[in-house]
């Protein structure tokens, strides 16, 4: 596997808290992303990066704010949460293979919003 | 926005027997990406497919890319316990982006 990590693992927070969670790699690849994945959505795009300070919002961006300050580490914040994102959070690296990007993902983050 | 659609979404088989998943696109793919999670895992990248009407095969699994590259399947011969899981088709949308499908959950009876 490659080297993403993710956390915290699992979390437990309250409506209205803010969360944030963290993924590091050690591949030194450019492009990260943050999917969330809920029964009978798939994988959904949150956010990514394509470099240090350079992120852009997916489909389902709202409520989300991302930061990435160095090549490493890309952080998703819940700005104030609902019960609306509990959900499974993976974090996903890539580089050019050919003509593809192929994705390489984390363990993943289990949230609860109570 | 580009749509990737997965058929079935369930499926249930004993063990032996074939399994097959589908994915459509609504626009053309430069390629296609399968994908693999394990109950409690994370997706696992299987193989890519690049040219129109391509066939690859992993042992069991045989991946096919439409003449239209606007299709795809997975077809596992003879599943085993070992091939549960949730599988996703995914297609390049924008500069370094997938959309994937929805996966299709596997559950296989010994």
């Amino acid at each position: 596997d490659a080297g993403i990590t993710q956390s915290p693992r699992h979390k437990v927070t309250e409506t209205g808290t803010p969360v944030t969670l963290r993924c590091h790699q050690t591949e030194n690849h450019r492009y990260m992303y943050w999917y969330r994945q809920d029964p009978g959505h798939g994988l959904r795009l949150i956010h990514y990066s394509y470099g240090v300070k350079d992120t852009d919002k997916g489909e389902v961006s709202d409520g989300y704010s991302v930061s990435r300050s160095k090549t490493e580490d890309f952080l998703l914040t819940l700005e104030s949460a609902t019960s609306s994102q509990t959900s499974v959070y993976f974090c996903a690296i890539s580089h050019k293979q050919g003509a593809a990007y192929e994705q390489y993902f984390g363990p993943g983050t289990r949230l609860t919003v109570t | 926005g580009q749509q990737v659609m997965q058929i079935p979404q369930y499926q249930h088989v004993q063990e032996g027997e074939d399994f097959t998943t589908y994915c459509n696109s609504s626009t053309t793919l430069s390629n296609i990406q399968w994908y693999k999670q394990r109950p409690g895992g994370h997706p696992v990248f299987l193989i890519q497919l690049v040219k129109s009407g391509e066939v690859k095969k992993q042992k069991r699994l045989t991946f096919q890319f439409g003449e239209a590259k606007k299709n795809s399947s997975l077809h596992i011969t003879a599943t085993q316990t070992t091939d549960v899981g949730t599988y996703f088709c995914a297609g390049p949308n924008g500069y370094g982006k997938l959309t994937f499908g929805q996966g299709t959950i596997l559950t296989v009876h010994p």
